[in-house]
């Protein structure tokens, strides 16, 4: 079983439209969540972490749903400068019960935002 | 534009060929990380160093052999390569998750694409 599981897309949506994102995660020892962005043959970069209460910024919306092991993206007005692979990225504890700064990246999914 | 450097960005090399990546963080961070990305696939974690010390190896084959000398400093020496580890080779850099209370997110280097002939 994955340890991260995203829909693969690809999504493609209009300018302006409001798209979300899925994300579940196996071990529910898990302890941080992020969002990473990557453009095509690029580097992965941070766009948000995700904290217990939800949190928000600018146009972008992460909500994490503990009990059922679910984080999620939400974009809204999309521009063209959005389209790219988001990658869902979850932290978990070693078996050693020592929090590692171990990542897990999920496969991403895939936004094209079209004019 | 990015705290972590990496060089060379493009490597083409033969099978029997040794080479060397690296790469240097300026963030003051104090755990590095190198990751392998092929197409289609996530990420996979090769190698973790915190404070210079190897805390971590994915079961990588010994052709892959990394080098942490400072803390902003990481190396991965590469021999005798098969063509089927050409891929994107990033570094990474993170606070040591053991002293961080802010948590530990890692930021990037723009890669390695390295091609085995």
């Amino acid at each position: 079983r994955k340890e991260v599981e995203q829909d693969p897309g690809p999504f493609n949506v209009p300018e302006g439209a409001t798209v979300a994102f899925n994300c579940t995660y196996s071990n529910s020892a898990s302890q941080s969540f992020f969002w990473y962005r990557q453009d095509c043959r690029k580097e992965p970069k941070l766009l948000m972490s995700v904290y217990s209460s939800g949190n928000e910024d600018g146009r972008f919306t992460a909500q994490l749903n503990r009990a059922s092991q679910y984080i999620s993206l939400l974009i809204r007005d999309s521009k063209l400068s959005d389209s790219a692979t988001y990658l869902c990225v979850v932290n978990l504890e070693t078996d050693r019960g020592s929090t590692l700064g171990r990542l897990y990246f999920g496969r991403g999914t895939q936004l094209t935002v079209w004019p | 534009e990015t705290g972590v450097t990496q060089t060379p960005r493009h490597l083409v090399m033969g099978m029997t060929n040794k080479k060397s990546l690296k790469c240097e963080q300026h963030l003051g961070h104090n755990a590095m990380y190198w990751y392998k990305q092929s197409a289609k696939k996530p990420l996979e974690l090769m190698f973790v160093y915190s404070l210079e010390e190897r805390v971590e190896n994915n079961s990588v084959p010994s052709r892959f052999s990394p080098e942490c000398p400072n803390s902003s400093h990481l190396f991965l020496h590469l021999h005798t390569l098969q063509p089927e580890d050409s891929a994107l080779y990033l570094c990474a850099s993170s606070q040591d998750w053991r002293t961080s209370n802010s948590g530990f997110e890692q930021y990037f280097g723009p890669g390695t694409r390295l091609t085995v002939t």
